[in-house]
């Protein structure tokens, strides 16, 4: 099936320091979310996008709509320990009324 | 408050006991689906419905049945479960496409299966 590629896989980062993550598809989006997983709970919706360019924020969290539709991106701003987490995007491609598809999740790490 | 309700959280069994993950939710949501979480691999889905009685095939429905009798349920059922279906499941719900809201899932806090 389609496949939207995540990345990093994994972060490790200072307490303080900004975080960035994107996701990019093959094929045209006309959706993009973005969840975060608290360990040992179910994902959480931060961010949803619904058309080119649109730039949305939540607290520190930034999401961007990517121009071309094949890619979001995710900035966290000065982090904090209670970032951690798996982050992860998610996408229904353009012209589809079928199911959302799952990026693999970024990692993240803060130390204090 | 909104939400996906799944039981039980944990749970170990042997292979070839049959078992049944339950479902619900509470925000009338038309569309439900299941999901396995295994590491390296994020979330892959198993099965889906988009109302009652409506029920179909996700990326990985091997060795898994699923009903929807009901709008707020949707019960996970492993007739004989195999220790490669040790992993965390997670259920969600949706608004249907077209709707506000659509494709925003809620997710419940997950089940861990682990077959001996």
């Amino acid at each position: 099936g389609q496949q939207l590629n995540q990345s990093p896989q994994s972060m490790f980062i200072q307490e303080g320091e900004d975080v960035s993550m994107n996701c990019t598809s093959s094929s045209i989006f006309n959706t993009w979310l973005w969840y975060k997983q608290d360990p040992g709970e179910g994902p959480v919706l931060l961010i949803a996008l619904y058309k080119a360019g649109e730039l949305t924020s939540n607290g520190r969290l930034t999401a961007q709509f990517g121009i071309t539709r094949k890619d979001s991106f995710l900035n966290i701003s000065a982090s904090i320990p209670s970032d951690v987490g798996i982050y992860f995007c998610a996408g229904r491609p353009g012209g589809s009324q079928g199911n959302l598809i799952f990026g693999k999740g970024t990692k993240l790490s803060v130390k204090p | 408050e909104a939400q996906v309700t799944q039981n039980p959280r944990y749970l170990i069994t042997v292979t070839g006991k049959k078992l049944t993950v339950t479902c619900s939710q509470n925000m009338n949501h038309e569309y439900m689906s299941w999901y396995r979480q295994d590491p390296g691999l994020g979330l892959r889905q198993i099965y889906y419905s988009m109302n009652v009685e409506v029920t179909d095939k996700g990326d990985v429905p091997e060795g898994y049945k699923v009903s929807r009798k009901e709008k707020r349920n949707f019960p996970l059922i492993l007739e004989s479960p195999s220790p490669n279906q040790t992993s965390l499941y997670f259920c969600a719900s949706s608004r249907k496409s077209g709707s506000s809201g659509a494709n925003v899932l809620t997710f419940g806090a997950g089940s861990r299966l682990t077959v001996l």
